[in-house]
C-alpha cells in the first residue's frame, strides 16, 4: 500500500467541467509534488510545493491549478481541459525540496483522468 | 537539454536470471540517482538510489553501479522473478538542482 493517496483512482470529464484532483500523505513530508504521465513515457514534473509553497511551475497550462491547503494534502484543480490531457496524474512527496535534497520521493497510484 | 535516457526499451529475462537495466545519464553535476519500479496501474515504486560519492550501493536482491566518468547508472537484479516484471525508470537531479528528471524507462518481463 503507497503512502501518497490519490482520488479518484479514475476521472472522466468534459472540455467545460471543472474537477479536481487531491492527495494525502501523513509522513510529514514537506515537499509534493504533481507529475503527468502519458502512456508508455516517464513522468513529466508539472508542479512542486516546498513548505506549501509553490516553487516550481515547469510552465504548466492555466487550465491546471495546484492548490496546497496544509503540509498534507495537495490539490490539483482542472478547468476547461482538452484531450491532450488525459493522461495519468500522479502526487509525490518528499522529505523537503530547495534545493532538493537526497532522499527519494514516494508516489501515490495515481488519477486516470480521461478529456472527452 | 536536460535527459536523462535508458539504453533498452525492453528486456525479456528468464526466471532466475540475472536482469541489468541500463541508463545514460545527462547531468554531470548531480549528486543523486535513483531507480523507480512501475507496475502496471501503480504509481512508480522506490527501488533504491545512490549519491555520486558512491559506486555501488546494494539492497535486497538489487545492487546498483554508478559510473560518473561516462555518465552510466545500472540497476542490477538478481535472480529475477515473475513479480519483477514491470517498467524501471532511472532518475537524476535537473540542472538547477531542485527536482528529480526521469529518463524514458525500459519496460522488463520476465518469463517462468
Amino acid at each position: 500500500d503507497t503512502e501518497v493517496t490519490q482520488t479518484p483512482k479514475h476521472l472522466v470529464m468534459g472540455m467545460t467541467n471543472k474537477k479536481s484532483l487531491k492527495c494525502e500523505q501523513h509522513m510529514g513530508h514537506r515537499a509534493m509534488y504533481w507529475y503527468k504521465q502519458k502512456a508508455k513515457k516517464p513522468p513529466e514534473l508539472m508542479f512542486v510545493y516546498s513548505y506549501e509553497k509553490l516553487s516550481i511551475n515547469e510552465s504548466v497550462p492555466s487550465r491546471f491549478s495546484p492548490e496546497c491547503p496544509n503540509s498534507s494534502l495537495l490539490n490539483l484543480h482542472l478547468h476547461a481541459l482538452q484531450p491532450e490531457d488525459s493522461a495519468l496524474y500522479l502526487c509525490a512527496s518528499s522529505q523537503d525540496a530547495e534545493p532538493y535534497s537526497n532522499q527519494p520521493q514516494h508516489f501515490g497510484d495515481g488519477t486516470r483522468l480521461s478529456i472527452l | 537539454g536536460e535527459s536523462v535516457g535508458l539504453h533498452l526499451p525492453t528486456l525479456s529475462v528468464q526466471e532466475g536470471d540475472n536482469s541489468i537495466i541500463n541508463c545514460a545519464y545527462s547531468n554531470s553535476a548531480s549528486d543523486y540517482f535513483i531507480w523507480y519500479k512501475q507496475e502496471s496501474g501503480k504509481g512508480p515504486q522506490f527501488i533504491i538510489d545512490i549519491r555520486s560519492n558512491m559506486d555501488k550501493r546494494q539492497g535486497q536482491r538489487v545492487t546498483v553501479l554508478l559510473n560518473k566518468t561516462v555518465k552510466h547508472l545500472s540497476l542490477q537484479i538478481a535472480a529475477t522473478q515473475p513479480g519483477d516484471s514491470a517498467v524501471y525508470f532511472c532518475a537524476e537531479k535537473n540542472q538547477a538542482g531542485t527536482a528529480l528528471i526521469f529518463g524514458k524507462g525500459t519496460t522488463l518481463s520476465v518469463s517462468s
